[in-house]
């Protein structure tokens, strides 16, 4: 069964400070690796996606990075504000289609002042 | 654009009463899903439909039924609801680009998702 393990669950970190999040998956063939962001009450947004021949992604401050070898990927989130206070999902998709999602439970970040 | 619209946002059920959970998108998108999430664990897939008039079962496809009957609309019924099927639901849609057709990360098939629909049963 494919599967997709985060951690840590949950973190506190200070305002301004860096933070990294992890994701492990055995889900095979792989095809691409997916971070959303969901806010408490809130649907999922996508952050970043990574296909097998990519191993950085940056949008804003947040940076995706990906080894498909080791099948881990880890999101790091650099001078953390109040809003990226929300839980952080990671989701990985098996070929040959995209219709069937895997979905890490979530790491759930709180930042404070 | 609206987006993924979902309704209700909330809703409280009686064990064995039915219900549909509504789901529109206005993206023309072709792909669209039903989701759960249940406290410490991921989504998990419901249904999906690549198109108009096509359908197919997810990872928890128990007690609940969809249909396609436009590309706009993708419906959630609980026939019988149980207190099990306490959750909240998530609608998503997405165009049904091959993957081979994938220019890299930024041609791929980005799913986006309602608001989210709270439902209880008691």
């Amino acid at each position: 069964k494919n599967q997709v393990e985060q951690s840590p669950q949950s973190l506190i970190i200070l305002e301004g400070k860096n933070c990294t999040l992890q994701c492990n998956y055995t889900v095979s063939p792989f095809s691409n690796l997916r971070w959303y962001k969901q806010d408490t009450g809130r649907g999922p947004v996508s952050l970043t996606i990574m296909t097998f021949s990519e191993n950085t992604k940056s949008n804003g401050r947040y940076t995706a990075t990906l080894d498909a070898d080791t099948k881990q990927s880890s999101l790091h989130i650099t001078a953390s504000q109040l809003s990226d206070s929300a839980s952080y999902i990671c989701v990985v998709s098996a070929l040959p289609n995209d219709y069937k999602l895997s979905f890490g439970a979530g790491t759930t970040v709180t930042v404070r002042a | 654009n609206a987006g993924v619209t979902q309704t209700p946002k909330f809703q409280v059920l009686k064990t064995g009463q039915s219900m549909t959970l509504q789901c529109a998108q206005d993206m023309n998108h072709e792909y669209m899903s039903w989701y759960r999430q249940d406290p410490g664990m991921g989504l998990r897939l419901i249904h999906y439909s690549v198109g108009a008039g096509i359908t197919d079962q997810g990872e928890v496809p128990n007690g609940y039924n969809v249909s396609r009957s436009t590309t706009e609309d993708f419906p959630l019924r609980l026939l019988s609801a149980a207190p099990s099927q306490t959750s909240v639901y998530f609608c998503a849609s997405r165009v049904n680009r091959d993957w081979r057709l994938w220019d890299g990360s930024s041609g791929a098939n980005v799913l986006t998702f309602g608001a989210g629909s709270r439902l209880t049963v008691l």
